[in-house]
């Protein structure tokens, strides 16, 4: 089962920015949080990780609470490219992934 | 990032004949593979673990003499659709581990395959 709860979609406007939320309340000590996106009949993207500290690389940043159990995924200025279901998936980096629903992210002009 | 190929894209065939879907990583040696399956409207389900040179790990409810995993080399992986049905249609996707630590999963492309 996902160890991660997201909301189901959400819709944000071009340009601005796109916060999506996650909970992952079980997380374990050395589990990390990955985040990654899948575009309409692709295969899944890798977008950023983190264990505890804040993350940002050229497509997102990642905030994660200081008791780790929620994250949220940044996309500074959204486009319609970032239109994509975002998976949020907790892990210890050497075991194989679970992916829960995800959420819909929808990007309106 | 590890750059993962699959082929072919997209495969249409007749019930009961064999497919076979590769997957390569083309500029990373994977000692390890997965093998996911996505039914529309739904997310990715794990199918498997391909370990290079061992017999791959299914997941439960996965017949193994139904979908044939060889992990021949740290480069490609195959996935072998036997005897496949029209319930067998579904988007099929690999992945390789970065070998990193820690370890971030890159995926293919993934394969349509068409059951009729």
């Amino acid at each position: 089962d996902a160890k991660t709860t997201q909301p189901t979609s959400m819709d944000c406007a071009e340009g601005r920015a796109a916060n999506l939320p996650c909970n992952h309340s079980t997380i374990s000590g050395n589990e990390y949080v990955y985040w990654y996106r899948q575009i309409h009949s692709q295969g899944p993207q890798y977008i950023i990780h983190g264990l505890k500290n804040n993350e940002t690389n050229e497509m997102a940043s990642l905030i994660i609470t200081e008791d780790r159990k929620s994250s949220t995924l940044i996309l500074p200025h959204a486009t319609l490219r970032d239109t994509a279901v975002y998976y949020c998936i907790v892990s210890g980096g050497y075991q194989k992934v679970t992916f829960g629903i995800g959420t819909k992210l929808q990007v309106i002009p | 990032g590890a750059v993962v190929s699959q082929h072919p894209s997209r495969v249409i065939c007749k019930s009961g004949t064999s497919v076979k879907i590769e997957c390569r990583s083309l500029d990373f040696q994977a000692t390890t593979m997965f093998w996911y399956r996505q039914f529309p409207k739904q997310s990715l389900m794990l199918m498997a673990t391909s370990n290079e040179g061992s017999k791959a790990t299914y997941e439960q409810g996965v017949e193994k003499d139904k979908f044939l995993i060889n992990h021949a080399s740290l480069t490609l992986s195959t996935l072998t659709v036997t005897s496949a049905h029209p319930e067998d249609s579904s988007f099929y996707i690999c992945s390789v581990n970065s070998g990193g630590a820690p370890d971030t999963q890159y995926f293919g492309p993934g394969t349509r395959l068409t059951v009729l």
